[in-house]
């Protein structure tokens, strides 16, 4: 079945790069997404990248996709303290009816 | 142009009770979409409406869940008989058009968090 896997924590200092990382296991994933969640919010969507491309670069955001491998990531460059959230990742189920998420990663950003 | 809303944001009750929870999509926003996060968990689907219409309710327990989305007037997730597991955050999320296509760019609303007693 489908299935979202990512690391629960990750802690920079501001101004590093951060890099959340996420597997996911179905290969017919058409398009992938990466949202942020800031506390007591519901989800904003951050970029989203088709999965017959390898990169996608937005501002500070740049998301590289591993369809060998199923994997994803999200690079925050320059990272700011208004960077701390928690972040999914998410694809497409099968039927293209819904999201299937990740557990998110917490980023915690120290001045 | 307002985004998603939902209504109550915070929500108490009593085991056995009942709980209705609102959401009015993004405008010009046909498809809906309600999500449960239970605590340190991501999101998970629960069901997927067209006005007027059920398209997938995968996601959904077989008792005492229901949904709706009317020709007018807001979504509605509704919870009876209430028990303490019930206790989570429920997301709405609205969208233009389904995935066929495209991306599935769901916009979604803050939340209800409903507090089982």
């Amino acid at each position: 079945g489908e299935d979202v896997e990512q690391s629960l924590f990750l802690s920079v200092r501001e101004g590093d790069s951060s890099v959340i990382n996420c597997t996911y296991t179905d290969s017919s994933s058409t398009y992938l997404y990466w949202y942020k969640q800031e506390p007591g919010a519901g989800l904003q969507l951050l970029t989203y990248i088709f999965s017959n491309m390898d990169m996608k670069q937005d501002q500070r955001l740049t998301v590289l996709l591993n369809k060998k491998d199923k994997h994803l990531s999200l690079r925050i460059a320059d990272t700011q303290t208004g960077d701390s959230a928690i972040y999914f990742c998410a694809e497409n189920n099968q039927a293209g009816t819904a999201l299937i998420f990740g557990k998110g990663t917490t980023l915690s950003v120290s001045s | 142009n307002a985004g998603v809303m939902q209504n109550p944001r915070h929500l108490v009750r009593r085991r056995g009770q009942e709980a209705r929870l609102r959401c009015s999509p993004m405008k010009g926003h046909s498809h809906v979409y309600w999500y449960r996060q239970l605590p340190e968990e991501g999101l998970k689907f629960m069901v997927y409406l067209q006005k007027e219409n059920i398209i997938d309710e995968s996601g959904m327990p077989k008792e005492r869940f229901s949904a709706e989305f009317p020709k007018e007037g807001p979504s509605i997730l509704r919870i009876q008989q209430v028990v303490r597991g019930d206790s989570a955050a429920y997301f709405c999320a609205s969208s233009q058009r389904d995935s066929y296509g495209g991306p599935n760019e769901q916009f979604f609303g803050p939340g209800t968090r409903l507090t089982v007693l």
